[in-house]
This record gives C-alpha cells, sequence and structure tokens, in this order.
C-alpha cells in the first residue's frame, strides 16, 4: 500500500528558531510529486511547499525548505526564522505515480510556535 | 482564493438518517475530492472523480457515495448516516496533472463538520 507516514505528532518550536517536521512515504514509483500542506485552526487547507521527485534540487519557498532524500524516501520540511503564525496542524501529502490521480495524506504533524 | 464552496459548513443528523454534502467550484478543474479529517488518521480519500460521471473510489469509500452530473458540482452522499461518519469533511479540487506548479496543486474548500447523533 502507498502509505505517508508523519512520525510526530506534535512538535514546539520557539519564536525566531528552526524546526524541522519528518515524513516519509512508500512508493514503487519512480516519478511522483510531494507537498506540504498547512492548516490553521481556521481549518483552512493551505499549501505550502511542493517537490517533484525527479529534481534533485530541494524547493524552497522563502522560510520554508524541504530536504528531499528519495533513496530514503524522506521528505523534512525546515521552517527557518520561526513565527507564531506558523501554530498549525501540517500535512505532509504525495501523489504516488503520474498515472495515478490521488493525493495521499499523512496523519498530521501538530506545531506550536512560543513566544 | 480558489473558487470552491462547500455547504453546509455544519451539520448535526441523527443515525439512520441520509446526508448529502455539496461542493461548488468555479474554476472549471477537472478533478475532485472528498476527504475526511479525523483526529490521528489525518485526511483520508473517500471518493474523487477525475470528469462528469467519472469517479473512483478512495480508501474509506464504504458507506459512502458520491455523484457528479455537472464538472462545477461533486455530491457526497451518507445514505444512512452512522455515528463512525462523524467527521470533517473537506473538498478538493485541482486541474490537469503537468509540470507547472499551477496544475500540481490541490485548493481545498472550509469543511463541513458533521456531526451524526
Amino acid at each position: 500500500a502507498q502509505t505517508v507516514t508523519q512520525s510526530q505528532p506534535e512538535m514546539s518550536v520557539q519564536e525566531a528558531e528552526t524546526v524541522t517536521l519528518s515524513c516519509t512515504y512508500d512508493t514503487s514509483e519512480n516519478n511522483y510529486y510531494l507537498f506540504w500542506y498547512k492548516q490553521p485552526p481556521s481549518r483552512q487547507m493551505i499549501l505550502v511547499i511542493r517537490q517533484e521527485a525527479y529534481k534533485q534540487q530541494n524547493a524552497t519557498e522563502n522560510r520554508f525548505s524541504v530536504n528531499f532524500q528519495k533513496a530514503a524516501k524522506s521528505f523534512s520540511l525546515k521552517i527557518s526564522d520561526s513565527q507564531l503564525g506558523d501554530t498549525a496542524m501540517y500535512f505532509c501529502a504525495f501523489r504516488p505515480s503520474y498515472n495515478t490521480d490521488k493525493l495521499i495524506f499523512g496523519t498530521g504533524t501538530r506545531l506550536q510556535v512560543f513566544p | 482564493d480558489a473558487g470552491i464552496t462547500q455547504s453546509p459548513r455544519h451539520k448535526v443528523t441523527e443515525t439512520g438518517t441520509p446526508v448529502t454534502l455539496r461542493c461548488h467550484q468555479t474554476e472549471n478543474h477537472r478533478y475532485m475530492y472528498w476527504y475526511r479529517q479525523d483526529p490521528g488518521h489525518g485526511l483520508r480519500l473517500i471518493h474523487y472523480s477525475y470528469g462528469v460521471k467519472d469517479t473512483d473510489k478512495g480508501e474509506v469509500s464504504d458507506g459512502y457515495s458520491v455523484s457528479r452530473s455537472k464538472t462545477e458540482d461533486f455530491l457526497l452522499t451518507l445514505e444512512s448516516a452512522t455515528s463512525s461518519q462523524t467527521s470533517v469533511y473537506f473538498c478538493a479540487i485541482r486541474g490537469e496533472w503537468g509540470t507547472g506548479p499551477l496544475n500540481t496543486e490541490a485548493f481545498f474548500g472550509q469543511g463541513t463538520r458533521l456531526t451524526v447523533v
């Protein structure tokens, strides 16, 4: 089965510090997409960052970056200079191959940023 | 914001009653999804659609049916609601898969909180 595992149910970080959220996935395919979504208390799902598996370069979006290790099937999210507004649930997700329409999510990591 | 609306936003219903949730989009996107979100489970795919009258099952489809008679509407029906279907339901849409960034992103509705008593 194609799965996404987020092994950290909860994380906390002090404002302005850096935090890394982990994600691993399982697929036998070579081409796929990976995503991190943020869900603040408003319940809105917001795309944070995406990564195409065929790209070796790690994606970055301002304070957000990923460490994509294809061989290890690992896709961690690093948040630099954490802000209070980063407090949210973070979901890792992936489309297992180019031949599927499915988008599969992990169980989420609840991140709390403290002042 | 992506043009996606879920209705109702909140609903309380009794066990055994039928319930229909509606997802409406104004983006003319081909793909639409229904997920449920439960603590400890993240978002789990119920059903999805890749076009009008083209639907397929997700990982937790038992007890649910869907219909898509128009591009803009994707309906999720609980034929006979059970307490285990108490959850927050999310609809998502996206365009064609492709290499462009806009084509890979799924946009989500605000969610529907359904309580079955």
